[in-house]
């Protein structure tokens, strides 16, 4: 199962752009990107998901590199609701399984 | 009402009784997960189920046991609980395996004395 890189914290202004960068430089052909964030104490709330084009829904946008080596997560305009652990997730191709790594703890500040 | 839930949401046990934790889920889904996280770390898998009476580990399965009678149940029992289980548990599922997001629990948080 591919590994993911990320930085264990960042700040953002509320009402700025937020983005998150992750890497994942073992990442297989056929194994999905997936970004989840957990707010304090809740369950891990699913946020997008792509395979090698950018992605973009309600939440968020995701950018993937030509190589599929790195990602990156963008929140457009970051509140103080999404302070919170975000996590970059190579889905296995064979399991599925979810292999969460650290994450990254976005602090947005007003 | 739709979705995922978990009970209990607390519990406090002894070391050595047996506990279930209960996941419920109404979409119907085929697959469905058990996760741990202990403070300050990440979720770890610790089985997952493909479709009733389909079972396998994950990462840390020692001293836990699932089963999966029905599609929408998956109970997860520690046999013999110890306090390196005391943690925070959470339930998922999703309908497909590589392309679909999990959608999770609430969570369960257990203490053991």
């Amino acid at each position: 199962d591919a590994k993911t890189t990320q930085p264990p914290s960042m700040d953002c202004a509320e009402g700025r752009a937020a983005n998150l960068p992750c890497n994942h430089s073992t990442i297989s052909g056929n194994e999905y990107v997936y970004w989840y964030r957990q707010i304090h104490s809740q369950g891990p709330q699913y946020i997008i998901h792509g395979l090698k084009n950018n992605e973009t829904n309600e939440m968020a946008s995701l950018i993937i590199t030509e190589d599929r080596k790195s990602s990156t997560l963008i929140l457009p305009h970051a509140t103080l609701r999404d302070t919170a652990v975000y996590y970059c997730i190579v889905k296995s191709g064979n399991t599925g399984k979810l292999i969460f790594g650290q994450g990254t703890t976005l602090q947005v500040k007003p | 009402d739709a979705g995922i839930t978990q009970s209990p949401r607390y519990k406090i046990t002894e070391t050595g009784r047996q506990v279930t934790l209960m996941c419920h889920q109404t979409w119907s889904h085929s697959y469905m997960f058990w996760y741990r996280q202990d403070l300050g770390h990440g979720l770890r898998l610790i089985y997952y189920s493909a479709a009733a009476d389909i079972t396998d580990k994950g990462e840390v399965p020692d001293g836990y046991v699932v089963s999966r009678s029905k599609t929408e149940n998956f109970p997860l029992t520690l046999e013999s609980a110890t306090r390196s289980q005391t943690s925070v548990y959470f339930c998922a599922s999703s309908e497909l395996l590589r392309s679909d997001e999990q959608y999770f629990g609430p969570g369960t948080r257990l203490t053991v004395t």
